[in-house]
């Protein structure tokens, strides 16, 4: 069972800071919060991931709590192909296996 | 450098076939994983693969299989295909092997079974 929870959808204006939240009250002290996107009919695509200090990339940036009980994504300048579904998941070491919730459907309009 | 590439891209088989799906990694990965996509139960995990071994397993019938050759490329096979299995099915790659790292997926292979 995903241990996250997301809104089902966002909007946000072209050019404005897209901000994704992400709920993960039961998260353990080995499990990285990772984000990716999926824009449609294509496969994922990594964003960031993190395990208790903020991240910064050239996509986007992470910012968890403290506590770590949850995070948020934030695309500075979103753009029109950054419409995608958000997934936040966790995943801790001994393999790559993922589970992927529902994620947040972002819409970007002009 | 090229991407995860996977084959066929789109296929459609009949109930009670056999299905056969292939993935190669970025070259230089050993990590490969499968995922199943579907509109109801979205994202699943089915396996993946490191070193030709299987490293982890996720809650699918054994009619779901799959096995990595020595240069990393995997295969997943579904025996005995029911309606249900009509899914897009995404293969992922990972180079780094002892800590859950970044994925990179393929397109996927969107298999419709009637």
């Amino acid at each position: 069972d995903a241990k996250t929870t997301q809104p089902t959808s966002m909007d946000c204006a072209e050019g404005r800071a897209a901000n994704l939240p992400c709920n993960h009250s039961t998260i353990s002290g080995n499990e990285y919060v990772y984000w990716y996107r999926q824009i449609h009919s294509q496969g994922p695509q990594y964003i960031i991931h993190g395990l208790k200090n903020n991240e910064t990339n050239e996509m986007a940036s992470l910012i968890i709590t403290e506590d770590r009980k949850s995070s948020t994504l934030i695309l500075p300048h979103a753009t029109l192909r950054d419409t995608a579904v958000y997934y936040c998941i966790l995943g801790a070491g001994g393999g790559n296996k993922l589970t992927f919730g529902t994620g947040t459907q972002l819409k970007v309009e002009l | 450098k090229a991407g995860v590439t996977q084959t066929p891209r789109y296929l459609i088989k009949t109930r009670g076939q056999q299905v056969t799906l292939s993935c190669s990694p970025i070259s230089g990965h050993r990590s490969v994983s499968w995922y199943q996509q579907t509109p109801g139960q979205g994202l699943q995990f089915l396996f993946e693969y490191f070193s030709e071994t299987q490293r982890n397993k996720g809650n699918f019938p054994g009619r779901f299989s799959g096995r990595q050759f020595s240069n990393s490329r995997s295969e997943m096979n579904v025996s005995t295909l029911e309606l249900g299995d009509s899914a897009l099915y995404l293969c992922a790659s990972s180079g780094q092997g002892a800590v859950t790292g970044e994925l990179f997926f393929g397109e996927g292979s969107r298999l419709t079974v009637l």
